[in-house]
């Protein structure tokens, strides 16, 4: 069964700390996978995107790594703002349809604190 | 942001009413998808659409309906309301072609059954 795992379920950090989110996998065959920022009743926004070849992938204060071979992948967070404050999720899609099936995780509760 | 709307954002209605979640984006997107989402859950599909008079369903079980009339357009309509359906609905679309498209998501609509 494809699944996707994230932990911690929950963060609490104060403003200005970096942090790092786990996102561990077993969906195949693999296509890419993307970490989502989704603010508390709004839909999610994506933040980055990588394919199998790509290790690392950066958007602004924000750096994802997969590593395929374990299929582990995180995403670390620089110099937070309180408007990091948001649910982190991590999002994988099989290679195995044109529909671009994509399986979620839970998701990581990151709460900012001044 | 993307161009991607849903209303009404929250809906409580009661038992038994028939309800219609409305989704328009203006991107042109071939593919439309519904996402159900509880409270610290991972998203679920349960409504995809490949175009125009295309539905389909999803991963998850849902008494809903849906229809694609138009390509901006992809109505989720619950002929009998129940507690059950209280869950928050995101409306997505993505170009067609490949599973590296991104999906772009509504705002979302937070419905309440009581």
């Amino acid at each position: 069964k494809n699944q996707v795992e994230q932990s911690p379920q929950s963060l609490i950090i104060l403003e200005g700390k970096n942090c790092t989110l786990q996102c561990n996998y077993t969906v195949s065959p693999f296509s890419n996978l993307r970490w989502y920022k989704q603010d508390t009743g709004r839909g999610p926004v994506s933040l980055t995107i990588m394919t199998f070849s790509e290790n690392t992938k950066s958007n602004g204060r924000y750096t994802a790594t997969l590593d395929a071979d374990t299929k582990q992948s995180s995403l670390h967070i620089t110099a937070s703002q309180l408007s990091d404050s948001a649910s982190y999720i991590c999002v994988v899609s099989d290679r195995g349809s044109t529909l671009g099936r994509l399986y979620f995780g839970r998701g990581t509760q990151l709460t900012v604190w001044p | 942001e993307a161009d991607i709307y849903q209303t009404p954002r929250y809906l409580v209605i009661g038992t038994g009413k028939k309800i219609t979640l409305e989704c328009s984006q203006t991107m042109g997107h071939d593919k439309m998808y519904w996402y159900q989402q509880d409270p610290g859950m991972e998203l679920h599909l349960i409504h995809y659409s490949y175009g125009v008079n295309s539905t389909e369903k999803g991963d998850l079980s849902s008494e809903s309906t849906v229809s694609r009339i138009r390509t901006e357009h992809f109505p989720l309509t619950l002929e009998s309301a129940r507690p059950s359906h209280t869950s928050q609905y995101l409306c997505a679309s993505s170009e067609g072609g490949t599973q590296y498209n991104e999906q772009f998501f509504g705002p979302g609509t937070r419905l309440t059954v009581l």
